[in-house]
């Protein structure tokens, strides 16, 4: 089974805090993603990676920014946290399409709830 | 652009009757749709997707659903709901990058 983990189930930061957010997947795959949940708004791609050292903004990318040193890890980082960034983040990974591309699943990770006071 | 729509925050269903959560989509091209489910507190699950070739998709959990190209729809289905069923349900279409596309979720609550 694929498996996606995230470092902190729960966590509280202050505001001006700098917070990372780690992902880890185990299933080998090229891509990963990360996203926000907020109610009534459903998930939004914050950035995503297609490999290593890669890197794209997606819908909301303002405020983080990202790392991808080797291919099984991903990590979310919030440069000075901010009220607003309070949610619940998540991590997906799937595997690379090839050049005709395909649709293949995203697996999630169990989410990490940020509060940010 | 592409784009999924949930028309119904909630959907209410008595445990043992059909089940039936509703999404609709906009996207130029063939459509790569999904239906994932989040139980409280966790991470999204996926259930089925629809690629090419039978309109009817089965899924995890006795779940099904239905493409209709006419209509741009991709309703979830299923003939018997569980009490267990209740949860969040999302549906998401892959745009031309192969970056998906969520809708803003449905919850379903089934009553016993």
């Amino acid at each position: 089974d694929v498996k996606v983990t995230q470092s902190s189930r729960y966590l509280v930061k202050r505001t001006g805090e700098k917070v990372f957010l780690e992902c880890v997947q185990d299933m080998d795959h090229e891509n990963m993603f990360w996203y926000r949940q907020d109610p009534g708004l459903g998930l939004r791609l914050i950035y995503f990676s297609y490999d290593v050292k890669m890197k794209e903004k997606g819908d909301i990318p303002e405020g983080y920014s990202v790392s991808r040193e080797k291919k099984e890890r991903f990590s979310l980082i919030l440069e000075s946290a901010s009220t607003n960034q309070t949610s619940m983040y998540l991590c997906a990974s799937s595997s690379y399409g090839g050049l005709a591309g395909s649709a293949d699943t995203q697996y999630f990770g169990p989410g990490t709830r940020l509060t940010v006071l | 652009a592409q784009s999924v729509a949930q028309p119904e925050d909630q959907v209410n269903v008595a445990e043992g009757n059909p089940l039936t959560v509703k999404c609709t989509y906009s996207v130029s091209g063939n459509p790569y749709l999904f239906w994932y489910v989040q139980y409280p507190n966790r991470g999204l699950q996926f259930l089925l997707k629809y690629i090419t070739g039978d309109n009817l998709v089965k899924g995890s959990y006795g779940f099904e659903a239905e493409f209709n190209k006419s209509q741009t729809s991709f309703h979830l289905k299923k003939p018997s709901a569980l009490v267990s069923d209740s949860a969040l349900y999302f549906c998401a279409v892959m745009d031309s990058s192969y970056k998906l596309i969520f809708g803003s979720g449905t919850r379903l609550l089934v009553r016993p």
